[in-house]
C-alpha cells in the first residue's frame, strides 16, 4: 500500500523567510503532484513532476523530485502573507491516464508579517 | 472556462438521514473522481469514473455510499443512512482523457462539500 508523509503539518513563518516542506513515498512512483488549497476553495494544481530530478519553479515556490530517495521538496523562497494556504503533495502509481491520487496529511502554511 | 463545481457546500444532516452530494465536473472530462476528507486525515480516494462507467471503486467504505454517473456528465454520491464517521468534506475531481498526454492527468478540484452528521 502506497503511503505518503508530509511535513511539518504546520508551519508558521515569518515574511522574508525561507523553508522547505517534505514529502516522502513508500513505493515507486515516477509522478508526483503539489497541490495548493485556500480556506474552502477548491485544490489547485501547482507543480506536476514527473521524473527524477525534475524541478518547477513558479514564483517563490521551486519542487523537486528524486524517485531514488522517494522524496519530493517544495522550497519557498522570501515568503509572503499570499503563500499562507495549505500545501499537499500527491503521488499517482501509475503512468496511465485516470489514477487515483494517494496524498500526504497536507502543510498548513502561515506567513506571518 | 468553468471548473469543477459541488454542491451543495456544506451539508448538516442528523445520524440516520440520507444525504445527496452533486458534482459536476469540467465539461469534456471523461474522468470523475470522488475523495474524502475525514477530520484530521488524509485525502483520501472512493472512487473513479470513466465517463459513466466505475473504473476503480475500492475506496468506497461500505454499501451505505452509492455512486452514480449517469450520462457520464455530473456525479452524485448519496450516503443512506448517514452516520456520525462519515463526517468530513467531500471532494470531487475531473481531468480528460490524456491521449498519452501526462499533462493531461492533472485533476482539477472542487472546493468540496462540508458533510457534518449530528
Amino acid at each position: 500500500e502506497l503511503k505518503v508523509e508530509q511535513n511539518p503539518l504546520f508551519l508558521s513563518m515569518q515574511e522574508g523567510k525561507n523553508y522547505t516542506i517534505y514529502c516522502n513515498y513508500s513505493t515507486t512512483s515516477d509522478r508526483l503532484y503539489w497541490y495548493r488549497q485556500d480556506p474552502g476553495k477548491s485544490l489547485e494544481s501547482l507543480f506536476v513532476l514527473l521524473s527524477n530530478g525534475a524541478v518547477k519553479q513558479e514564483g517563490r515556490l521551486m519542487a523537486s523530485l528524486d524517485t531514488k530517495a522517494r522524496l519530493s521538496t517544495l522550497h519557498i523562497t522570501a515568503a509572503v502573507h499570499d503563500l499562507s494556504a495549505t500545501y499537499f503533495c500527491a503521488v499517482d502509481m501509475n503512468n496511465n491516464a485516470g489514477n487515483m491520487l494517494t496524498f500526504g496529511g497536507g502543510t498548513r502554511l502561515m506567513v506571518k508579517p | 472556462e468553468a471548473g469543477v463545481t459541488q454542491f451543495p457546500s456544506h451539508s448538516v444532516i442528523e445520524k440516520g438521514q440520507t444525504v445527496t452530494l452533486r458534482c459536476d465536473p469540467i465539461s469534456g472530462h471523461d474522468n470523475l473522481y470522488w475523495y474524502r476528507r475525514v477530520m484530521g486525515k488524509e485525502i483520501k480516494f472512493l472512487l473513479h469514473f470513466v465517463k459513466e462507467s466505475k473504473q476503480d471503486e475500492s475506496g468506497m467504505p461500505n454499501n451505505r455510499f452509492l455512486a452514480e454517473r449517469t450520462g457520464g456528465t455530473y456525479s452524485t454520491l448519496k450516503v443512506q443512512p448517514a452516520e456520525l464517521e462519515d463526517s468530513g468534506v467531500y471532494f470531487c475531481a475531473s481531468s480528460p482523457s490524456s491521449g498519452g498526454d501526462v499533462a493531461k492527468n492533472i485533476q482539477y478540484f472542487g472546493a468540496g462539500t462540508r458533510l457534518s452528521v449530528l
